[in-house]
C-alpha cells in the first residue's frame, strides 16, 4: 500500500523558517517525482513545488520562489521542504504527493497532509 | 500569471449528471495541458480521479468521465450519489513543471 506521511508543521513567527518531511513507503520512492501542494484554512489547493526522481529538475510557485527549497533523499524514502522567510499567507497544510509516472502529469497519491501556521 | 477557473458551487439530484468545467484564464484549455481532477473532504486528502483529460485513476468508478468541452476541461458525473458530495478541483499543466489548480466547485447532491 503507497503512504505518504508529511511531518514538521507547527507554529512559526513571520520570517521564521521550518523543514518539512516526507516519509514514503509501498513504492520505490527514487522511481517517481514528487510534489508539495498547500491549502490555506478554507481556501482551494495550490501546487508548490515539483522535483524529478534524481533530483535532476526543481520547480516551483512563483509565491514561494526563493524561499522554500525542496529535496529528497532517496536512501531514506524521504522528500522535504525546507520554508525560509515565512509569511502570514504560507499558513496552510501542506501535502506530498506522488507525481503519477513518465506522461500522466498528476498527482496519484497523497499524503494527509501536515499543517503550518505562520503567526506572531 | 495563468488562473484557472472552476464553478464555485454546482448542485445536482441524486441519480441525475452534472458536469463540472475547467478553464484557463491564458485561452483554450487543450490536451498539452493534461487536465487532472481530484475530490477531496475538506480536511482530508485530495483523491485523483481523472488525468490526461479523461483517464480514471485507478479504482475511480465509470460513472466518472473526463473530457474537453468547447474550450474547457469538463468533468462528467452520471447517476449521482449522496456519497459524490465532496469539492472537486481541477489541476492544469501549463509550463514546464509548472500546475496550477483551479479554486475548486462544491457539489451538493440534492
Amino acid at each position: 500500500e503507497v503512504q505518504l506521511v508529511e511531518s514538521g508543521g507547527g507554529l512559526v513567527q513571520p520570517g521564521g523558517s521550518l523543514r518539512l518531511s516526507c516519509a514514503v513507503s509501498g513504492f520505490t520512492f527514487s522511481n517517481y517525482a514528487m510534489n508539495w501542494v498547500r491549502q490555506a484554512p478554507g481556501k482551494g489547493l495550490e501546487w508548490v513545488s515539483f522535483i524529478t526522481d534524481g533530483s535532476g529538475s526543481i520547480y516551483y510557485a512563483d509565491s514561494v520562489k526563493g524561499r522554500f527549497t525542496i529535496s529528497r533523499d532517496n536512501a531514506k524514502n524521504s522528500l522535504y521542504l525546507q520554508m525560509n522567510s515565512l509569511r502570514d499567507d504560507d499558513t496552510a497544510v501542506y501535502f506530498c504527493a506522488r507525481y503519477g509516472g513518465s506522461g500522466t502529469y498528476y498527482f496519484d497519491s497523497w499524503g494527509k497532509g501536515t499543517l503550518v501556521t505562520v503567526s506572531s | 500569471q495563468t488562473v484557472v477557473t472552476q464553478e464555485p458551487s454546482f448542485s445536482v439530484s441524486p441519480g441525475g449528471t452534472v458536469t463540472l468545467t475547467c478553464g484557463l484564464s491564458s485561452g483554450s484549455v487543450s490536451a498539452s495541458n493534461y487536465p487532472s481532477w481530484y475530490h477531496q473532504t475538506p480536511g482530508q486528502a485530495p483523491r485523483a480521479l481523472i488525468y490526461n483529460t479523461k483517464i480514471r485513476s485507478s479504482g475511480v468508478p465509470d460513472r466518472f468521465s473526463g473530457s474537453i468541452l468547447g474550450n474547457k476541461a469538463a468533468l462528467t458525473i452520471t447517476g449521482a450519489q449522496a456519497d459524490d458530495e465532496f469539492d472537486y478541483y481541477c489541476a492544469m499543466y501549463v509550463a514546464s513543471g509548472i500546475w496550477v489548480f483551479g479554486g475548486g466547485t462544491k457539489l451538493t447532491v440534492l
